[in-house]
């Protein structure tokens, strides 16, 4: 485990179900991010919180609805999705949002698979 | 605007050969720079980080990065490779304030026995 914890591992859900992605650390870091990862295209930033507030969203559809309850867990919660949101979903965290040299954090990701 | 370009997408090698896996960037102000590893199945790990200092920059598993300003340039080299280093590689970058990195498309390193 490297610290930040994704569950579930792996989710398969039709495109009428309704799912959440949970990611959970105890580093005592101050921002947490969602990252989608598709095959041969760079990591895309999705959403990021700090200190519990959402401070960006990469014009992600609202099909993906973000949560982050404390700065310990952040959600993403997952409502009518299509075959092309089938993707790797990263959670990551960082010491301090406001500082570009503290690296990241990862999650061991949810492979999600949209049928 | 920034933008983070991994030359080569795929780079099999020999076990115990010498590997590079090159990175270029784009920037107009100062950048933060970092290697990550993504083993099968698994998230990114940090293998290395540039901040400031010395352009020589040694991280885990004995891989190595040199920043060179010059060719806005952050290769990664490993003097002999092993099995276990066939994985995926990104190299990101950061700016010196917010928090938001800028990722290459990976370089997959299969290590061939």
């Amino acid at each position: 485990e490297t610290g930040v914890t994704q569950t579930p591992r792996h989710l398969v859900m039709g495109m009428t179900n309704k799912k959440s992605l949970k990611c959970e650390q105890h580093l005592g870091h101050n921002a947490m991010y969602w990252y989608k990862q598709s095959a041969k295209k760079p990591l895309e930033l999705m959403f990021v919180y700090n200190f519990k507030e959402q401070t960006e969203n990469n014009s992600v559809p609202s099909r993906f609805s973000p949560e982050c309850p404390n700065s310990s867990h952040l959600f993403l919660h997952l409502h009518t999705l299509q075959p092309e949101d089938s993707a790797l979903y990263l959670c990551a965290s960082s010491e301090d949002p406001g500082q570009g040299n503290y690296g990241y954090t990862f999650g061991s990701g949810t492979r999600l698979t949209v049928v | 605007a920034q933008s983070v370009t991994q030359l080569d997408s795929q780079v099999p090698v020999f076990e115990e050969a010498p590997v590079e896996l090159r990175c270029n960037y784009s920037s107009s102000v100062s950048v933060y720079l970092f290697w990550y590893v993504q083993y099968p199945n698994q998230g990114l790990q940090l293998l290395l980080k540039y901040l400031s200092g010395s352009t020589l920059v040694k991280g885990i598993n004995g891989f190595e990065a040199e920043f060179n300003k010059s060719q806005t340039s952050f290769h990664l080299r490993k003097p002999s490779v092993h099995i276990s280093d066939t994985a995926e590689y990104f190299c990101a970058v950061s700016y010196l304030t917010g928090n938001q990195f800028y990722f290459g498309t990976g370089t997959s390193l299969t290590v061939i026995p």
